[in-house]
């Protein structure tokens, strides 16, 4: 089955930086990454997605890339904001076969102000 | 739009009583549910698919005699956790879909369970 990979783990930055979250995946027939944000005890909020005949998609501050050779994807925050800090998890899905999504490890992200 | 409500939002019970947990899309209808676990500070992870009018499809290493799932309309699935044990203290989410061809799925609120 797909296993999805995360990487950091942790990360933190300073207000205003721009924060990088890498994700890859395994099964070459995914075609749907969406990114979640979940606060401490709280439901995971879609924030982008991103489906693989696009190979970027942004929506203010947020960014996503997908380079299907090399099965990874990528969440781009910029100008980050306290409020952005959260745990963030990647996930990946094919759409032809029940739409189950594998999810990453998670990234906690901390913004510092 | 697409909001998707759990009940209840957490639950303590004694070892070996069962507990049920509703999800409901309160503002569409979804032939599919998804329900998952997860254990403090980790990853979220799939226990079973949801289709109304037909039985759950569980992933590998859950047990569908533990964990029944019920999906009697197209707005709500409840999942209910027999013969609990303290092991199975967890956090667990429903999500649904839009309907065919939507694969976006969105959360419910969890359910925060604690078994002594």
């Amino acid at each position: 089955g797909e296993n999805v990979e995360q990487h950091p783990s942790t990360l933190s930055v300073q207000e205003g930086d721009s924060a990088v979250i890498k994700c890859t995946y395994s099964d070459s027939a995914s075609n749907y990454f969406p990114w979640y944000k979940q606060e401490l005890g709280k439901r995971p909020q879609l924030i982008i997605d991103i489906r693989s005949n696009v190979g970027e998609k942004k929506d203010q501050r947020i960014a996503v890339t997908l380079n299907k050779t090399a099965k990874h994807f990528s969440l781009h925050i910029t100008e980050t904001q306290p409020e952005d800090s959260a745990v963030y998890f990647c996930a990946a899905s094919i759409t032809s076969s029940g739409d189950k999504l594998t999810f990453g490890t998670g990234t906690r992200l901390a913004v510092r102000p | 739009g697409a909001v998707v409500s759990q009940h209840p939002s957490w639950v303590i019970c004694k070892s070996g009583t069962s507990v049920k947990i509703e999800c409901r899309s309160l503002d569409f209808q979804a032939t599919t549910m998804f329900w998952y676990r997860q254990f403090p500070k980790q990853s979220l992870m799939l226990m079973a698919t949801s289709n109304e009018g037909s039985k759950a499809t569980y992933e590998q290493g859950v047990e569908k005699d533990k964990f029944l799932i019920n999906h009697a309309s197209l707005t709500l699935s409840t999942l209910t956790v027999t013969s609990a044990h303290p092991e199975d203290s967890s956090f667990y989410i429903c999500s649904a879909e839009l309907g065919q061809g939507e694969e976006t799925q969105y959360f419910g609120p969890g359910t925060r369970l604690l078994v002594l």
